[in-house]
């Protein structure tokens, strides 16, 4: 069964810290990899997208990792700020032929304290 | 704005009503998707279209569930008979091909 785990649950730091968010999967065929924020109330918006051969993609204070050896991923955020507070999902795309369907995780909820 | 919009924000409705939920994706997108996030949960798909065309359908999307996207560009939802298990986040996203999927804010259902 397709399958997209994350760790923690929650999280709650301090605004300045940095952390780390993490992500197993178990999907077959594999295209790509996405991490997503999630405003409570909002739809998801993407941050970074990696395919099988990428191990690394940043956006701003966010550096996603892929090792699609051992089917993990996981999201930095260094020097927190209070915005960061989100719901992070990390989404697999499970076919990249016709149905092209995204299989998510349960996300990460962050917080971030002042 | 030319981002994915969807009416209404927020639907309350007491059981056994019927509701039905808009979605107005980025204009040049040919792939609409429909999904349902329950609290505490990722989304999770429902259907999708590609053009006017629907060519895929949830094991989620019961018989009280129909989508439609009659000209290939917006696209309704709509839930009869609603059940307090139908109380979900309904998210919209569209796409060019395969390319990435851009999510709507969500329509919010809850059933009384």
């Amino acid at each position: 069964k397709n399958q997209v785990e994350q760790s923690p649950q929650s999280l709650i730091i301090l605004e300045g810290k940095n952390c780390t968010l993490q992500c197993n999967y178990t999907v077959s065929p594999f295209s790509n990899l996405r991490w997503y924020k999630q405003d409570t109330g909002r739809g998801p918006v993407s941050l970074t997208i990696m395919t099988f051969s990428e191990n690394t993609k940043s956006n701003g204070r966010y550096t996603a990792t892929l090792d699609a050896d051992t089917k993990q991923s996981s999201l930095h955020i260094t020097a927190s700020q209070l915005s960061d507070s989100a719901s992070y999902i990390c989404v697999v795309s499970a076919d990249g032929g016709a149905t092209n369907k995204l299989i998510f995780g349960t996300g990460t909820l962050l917080a971030v304290q002042p | 704005d030319t981002g994915v919009s969807q009416n209404p924000r927020h639907k309350i409705t007491k059981r056994g009503q019927n509701v039905t939920f808009r979605c107005d994706p980025i204009s040049e997108h040919n792939r609409l998707y429909w999904y349902r996030q329950t609290l505490g949960q990722g989304p999770e798909f429902l259907t999708y279209f590609q053009n006017e065309a629907q060519l895929e359908k949830s094991r989620l999307l019961s018989d009280r569930f129909s989508a439609e996207r009659p000209k290939g560009s917006f696209s309704t939802l709509e839930i009869q008979r609603t059940e307090q298990g139908d109380s979900a986040m309904y998210l919209c996203a569209s796409s060019q091909d395969y390319d990435e999927q851009y999510f709507g804010p969500g329509t919010r259902l809850t059933v009384t």
